[in-house]
């Protein structure tokens, strides 16, 4: 099984900052990896796919990076409402998540 | 608008079984790869299995392959998951997703709201 690896676990931030999250694979998922949002209480929404492709109606604030086994989801310019917990998934081996990055605004 | 409704979930003992349900409206479900993907209370987001557009393939988390299975009903737009042998690590908040291909690589695009299953003794 391809394991998914986060980090930081958890950061704090300022509104306006840009904020780096990383996703580590254990070994090549190409550029299948995708990203999602989830907030408490709420499903997971899907924000990023191929690792950089923005999906619909996502804020051009959120983009990604990466390929193979290193991977980054980056917001520009954090918002209050990007409070929420992240999490990476590969998709070349059947699937599995990252552990999460829980991040505060 | 994509919306995928869960039901079915419940508290259930140990060794007991279950069925899930999903149903879909929205989309050309008929057409789509679906699948189950599930939440530990507190915990992250796991897998646990995938079915193609005619049920002809399906995928599962080796932790319930054997113990679940996936299905769907076309025509009625619905997506199944049947748990037997369930053990208290089963108890999750369950979601239905659906899945959209890109390129070689697949995303759950799509999310229902959840179903909980809570299995204790």
């Amino acid at each position: 099984d391809i394991q998914m690896t986060q980090s930081p676990s958890s950061l704090s931030a300022s509104a306006g900052d840009r904020v780096t999250i990383s996703c580590r694979a254990s070994r090549s998922v190409s550029s299948f990896l995708n990203w999602y949002q989830q907030k408490p209480g709420k499903a997971p929404k899907f924000l990023i796919y191929a690792a950089s492709s923005l999906q619909s109606g996502v804020p051009s604030r959120f983009s990604g990076s990466g390929s193979g086994t290193e991977f980054t989801l980056t917001i520009s310019s954090v918002q209050p409402e990007d409070s929420a917990t992240y999490y990476c998934q590969q998709s070349y081996d059947r699937a599995t998540f990252g552990q999460g990055t829980r991040l505060e605004i | 608008e994509v919306q995928l409704v869960e039901s079915g979930g419940a508290f259930v003992q140990p060794g007991g079984s279950l069925r899930l349900s999903c149903a879909a409206s929205g989309f050309t479900f008929g057409t789509s790869w679906m699948a189950w993907v599930r939440q530990a209370p507190g915990k992250g987001l796991e897998w646990v299995a995938s079915i193609k557009q005619d049920g002809t393939d399906k995928y599962y988390l080796d932790f319930v392959k054997g113990r679940s299975i996936v299905s769907r009903d076309n025509a009625k737009r619905s997506l199944y998951l049947q748990m037997n042998n369930l053990r208290a690590e089963d108890s999750a908040v369950y979601y239905c997703a659906k899945i959209t291909l890109f390129g070689g690589g697949w995303s759950f695009d799509s999310w229902g709201h959840g179903t909980l299953v809570t299995v204790s003794s």
